[in-house]
């Protein structure tokens, strides 16, 4: 297992495009999850998974940001109409949902740049 | 509502020095878990060290050991014998521990470089 995957590494947008990001959990784990961070700040929670149910949002996903699990493996971010203030890097984490409390195992995020 | 906050911005220290990074929360919780993760530049979110509130032992990890203070609400991280590759941001993070889902409010961070 190669942990969790994230794509792609980097996003140049420009201001009022729509992007999507991919993560790639760890193929057991039944919870995925989107944090943000921002410079010089700790990541923040912006939602979770459990299998392909969204079951818990941030307020600070607004509704330009929409986030899926088909099937409950993969998982999408989609930001629409994007704002400089998006600009963070977004990370993915998956674990199982009995041993959350262990910890998550992240992937090495996106970083995303609105011009 | 959790908070964490971490007070050094940045710090530095000699290699195989010792060096300790503080970090405070706040919560009306009385049971939860405390995190120390690391952040290279490769960006991945590396977990150190977890303190199960519970526990009054400190926990150790090789190098890495934490010193809990629960009614101080302190979770400090203590790196022995520092190498180059500790040199990372670290984040101290706080997990609840009352309801099915367990979410992390993370400090701001600690940024640590190792000198040869």
């Amino acid at each position: 297992d190669t942990g969790v995957s994230q794509d792609p590494r980097h996003k140049i947008t420009k201001r009022g495009q729509n992007v999507t990001f991919r993560c790639d959990p760890i193929s057991e784990h039944n919870r995925l999850y989107w944090y943000r961070q921002t410079l010089g700040q700790g990541p923040e929670f912006l939602t979770y998974f459990q299998n392909e149910a969204q079951l818990e949002k941030s307020r600070l996903l607004s509704d330009r940001f929409s986030a899926e699990r088909p099937k409950g493996s993969f998982s999408t971010l989609e930001i629409q109409r994007t704002e400089q203030g998006d600009s963070a890097m977004y990370l993915c984490a998956s674990s199982l949902a009995d041993r959350s409390f262990y910890g998550y195992t992240f992937g090495s995020g996106t970083r995303l740049t609105v011009v | 509502a959790q908070t964490v906050t971490q007070s050094q911005p940045e710090m530095s220290v000699q290699e195989a020095e010792t060096v300790t990074l503080s970090c405070t929360y706040d919560t009306s919780e009385s049971n939860y878990y405390l995190f120390w993760y690391k952040q290279p530049p490769s960006r991945q979110m590396i977990l150190v060290i977890r303190q199960e509130a519970y526990k009054q032992q400190n926990a150790t990890e090789n190098r890495f050991s934490v010193n809990f203070q629960k009614a101080a609400k302190s979770f400090s991280l203590k790196i022995s014998d520092s190498q180059l590759g500790d040199t990372a941001m670290y984040f101290c993070a706080f997990m609840t521990a009352q309801y099915n889902f367990n979410k992390f409010y993370f400090g701001s961070g600690t940024k640590l470089n190792v000198k040869p």
